[in-house]
């Protein structure tokens, strides 16, 4: 099993439509936990953290359940620039200061 | 304020040619790390550096070294390269446990 899983996608979805990813992630143990945007060719960038009790930042809402070991990240009225690729964070317990990457899921949204 | 920094941004090498890839960061972070994205794969770590003078491998140290050659820089050499190491590189730093990871701009290496 991966360390942290996420649908491939893509999620096509047109301007304004709201959109919901998920991960799970598989070490208990894990405290930190992030949501990271990519854009084709570039560097990630942090997008948020996630916090235990859900945290919204604008458009965007972050989730965390530690029972189902499960993060999900909503975005409501989608725009074009939200296109990118959305990485699941999650920090590696064992691991000094070390975080697992989740593979992403691609987002288009279109006119 | 640069963050974090690296060069070159693209490189092509011939297989068996070595070469460094340089890393700089300007947030006094204490950690630093190296990965590898490959097409359709996440992030996969290659070495890091806990704090300055300390250096550990990752998921995939194999045909990498490194050196965290201050605070500030922190270098991965590839001594002789081969064409399954045509990746994107990225650097990153932290500063500390549980915080968020600060990203360069990546360096493009074909391997032919």
């Amino acid at each position: 099993r991966k360390e942290v899983e996420q649908d491939p996608g893509p999620f096509n979805v047109p301007e304004g439509a709201t959109v919901a990813f998920n991960c799970t992630y598989s070490n208990s143990a894990s405290q930190s936990f992030f949501w990271y945007r990519q854009d084709c060719r570039k560097e990630p960038k942090l997008l948020m953290s996630v916090y235990s009790s859900g945290n919204e930042d604008g458009r965007f809402t972050a989730q965390l359940n530690r029972a189902s070991q499960y993060i999900s990240l909503l975005i409501r009225d989608s725009k074009l620039s939200d296109s990118a690729t959305y990485l699941c964070v999650v920090n590696n317990p064992g691991g000094y200061n070390k975080l697992i990457f989740g593979a992403g899921t691609r987002l288009a949204v279109h006119p | 304020n640069a963050g974090v920094t690296q060069t070159p941004k693209f490189q092509v090498l011939k297989t068996g040619q070595s070469m460094t890839l340089q890393c700089a960061q300007d947030m006094n972070h204490n950690s630093m790390y190296w990965y590898r994205q490959d097409p359709g794969m996440g992030l996969r770590l290659i070495y890091y550096s806990a704090s300055e003078g300390t250096t550990d491998k990752g998921e995939v140290p194999n045909g990498y070294n490194v050196s965290r050659l201050n605070k500030r820089e922190f270098s991965l050499r590839l001594e002789s390269a081969a064409p399954s190491q045509t990746s994107v590189y990225f650097c990153a730093s932290t500063l500390g446990q549980g915080s968020e990871q600060y990203f360069g701009p990546g360096t493009r290496l074909t391997v032919t």
